[in-house]
């Protein structure tokens, strides 16, 4: 049963452009929201994360908006890069002794030059 | 500091061979994790463990087992390999944080 749903599966922009990922979770008492970026042969790494206590969260160039009520959450990429080409996971959890993730399917992001 | 190291780093191994991937952490974490990534389907969770001598099964446990060495180490291991057991496999560590880090990965192949 996949808990978090990501769309769209690939996402193609212009240098410049704003790509949005969506990101929508079934379960209320996920309570911590990570997006990780992942490069070709290398291991995901944390982006950025937020919680359900707020609504938006900005690092740099990217951003998180996160609806509780709809039980949706999304990153943005201002200004995105060449150098931005990855894939794009995002994830939820909660604690049970530790944080267990649920994934997301994955984005695969390409900014053309 | 090397973060998270995992060997080897690429393994192909004929159906019914068992093999065992190795994992280590220099970061001192609690928590440490073994996931497989195939395409379309995300990273899955196989094992965990949230502490020093504890282990519990994740969404895909099975076909595998872990064994929780020490602190630093995590080994996964496959008794007898099938060909859905082909796949790209990660370890990860954490500590009282979210933040999960990840290593390089395992590709493996299973003929």
């Amino acid at each position: 049963q996949q808990q978090v749903k990501q769309s769209p599966q690939s996402l193609i922009v212009q240098k410049g452009g704003i790509p949005i990922i969506n990101c929508a979770y079934e379960n209320t008492a996920f309570d911590y929201f990570p997006w990780y970026q992942q490069f070709p042969g290398k291991g995901p790494a944390l982006l950025i994360a937020i919680r359900p206590d707020v609504s938006e969260k900005k690092e740099g160039r990217f951003t998180i908006s996160f609806n509780k009520s709809a039980k949706q959450f999304s990153l943005h990429i201002m200004d995105s890069q060449p150098g931005d080409s990855a894939t794009y996971f995002c994830a939820a959890s909660k604690f049970r002794g530790t944080y267990k993730y649920i994934f997301g399917t994955g984005t695969r992001l390409k900014v053309l030059a | 500091n090397a973060g998270v190291t995992q060997t080897p780093k690429f393994q192909v191994l004929k159906t019914g061979q068992s093999m065992t991937l190795q994992c280590a952490q220099d970061m001192n974490h609690n928590s440490m994790y073994w996931y497989r990534q195939d395409p379309g389907m995300g990273l899955r969770l196989i094992y965990y463990s949230a502490s020093e001598g504890t282990t519990d099964k994740g969404e895909v446990p099975n076909g595998y087992n872990v064994s929780r060495l020490n602190k630093r180490e995590f080994s996964l291991r496959l008794e007898s390999a099938a060909p859905s057991q082909t796949s790209v496999y990660f370890c990860a560590s954490s500590d009282r944080g979210h933040e999960q880090f990840f290593g390089p990965g395992t590709r493996l192949t299973v003929l």
